[in-house]
């Protein structure tokens, strides 16, 4: 049964700090993994889409790697500003086409 | 274009009462999926249409729960009787197809039991 780890649960950093997420599977055999972010009482929010045969995607300031043998992948965010403060969420599909979910990562970016 | 929608955002209601949620799923997105969140715990799948076929309920918790996509369109989730359980977010998502099968999620409906 796939699970998805994210690690840390929380996390304060300063503006302007470069900041990374982890995520870990622990089935490799996914066909993609997204990264969302949400905002308390709203949505998630689709930020990257990385393909099983990708190593990573790139969206302004954001990074997304996959190492799929190693079930794991990271969210890299560059010059972080307040405007960032969410909940990032990672999830793999499989084959059965759905998401899994991680718990997320709550960040807050300290002006 | 029109992201995806559902109503309502917010219901509370006492326990062994019916309720029944919608979602209106992007213009064209044969796949739609419905997912919950309860408290504290991270979110789970529930079922996947691909247009009005179920492809896919394996996550939904009880007979309690039916889910439909008439025509295709939207679908309507519906608790029958709800339990204290039941409380949590809904979310319903929709991607255009299956291989590619980036999910566009709603804002969720925050369903109460008491």
């Amino acid at each position: 049964k796939q699970e998805v780890t994210q690690i840390p649960a929380a996390l304060s950093v300063p503006e302007g700090e470069n900041l990374v997420l982890n995520c870990s599977f622990t089935d490799s055999a996914i066909y993609n993994l997204q990264w969302f972010r949400q905002d308390p009482g709203k949505g998630l929010t689709s930020l990257l889409l990385i393909q099983s045969s990708q190593r990573e995607q790139t969206s302004g300031r954001l990074n997304a790697s996959l190492d799929k043998s190693s079930g794991r992948s990271t969210l890299y965010i560059a010059a972080s500003q307040p405007g960032d403060s969410a909940t990032y969420l990672c999830a793999v599909v499989t084959g059965a086409n759905n998401l899994f979910f991680g718990t997320g990562t709550r960040l807050t970016v300290i002006p | 274009e029109a992201g995806v929608t559902q109503f309502p955002s917010h219901s509370v209601i006492e326990k062994g009462q019916t309720v029944t949620l919608r979602c209106d799923p992007i213009s064209g997105h044969d796949n739609l999926y419905w997912y919950r969140r309860v408290m504290g715990k991270e979110i789970k799948f529930l079922l996947h249409f691909v247009k009005e076929s179920k492809q896919d309920e394996s996550g939904m918790p009880n007979n309690r729960f039916l889910a439909e996509r008439t025509g295709g369109t939207y679908s309507t989730l519906k608790v029958q009787p709800a339990e204290l359980e039941d409380s949590g977010v809904y979310f319903c998502a929709s991607s255009q197809d299956m291989v590619n099968n980036e999910q566009f999620f709603g804002p969720g409906t925050r369903l109460t039991v008491l």
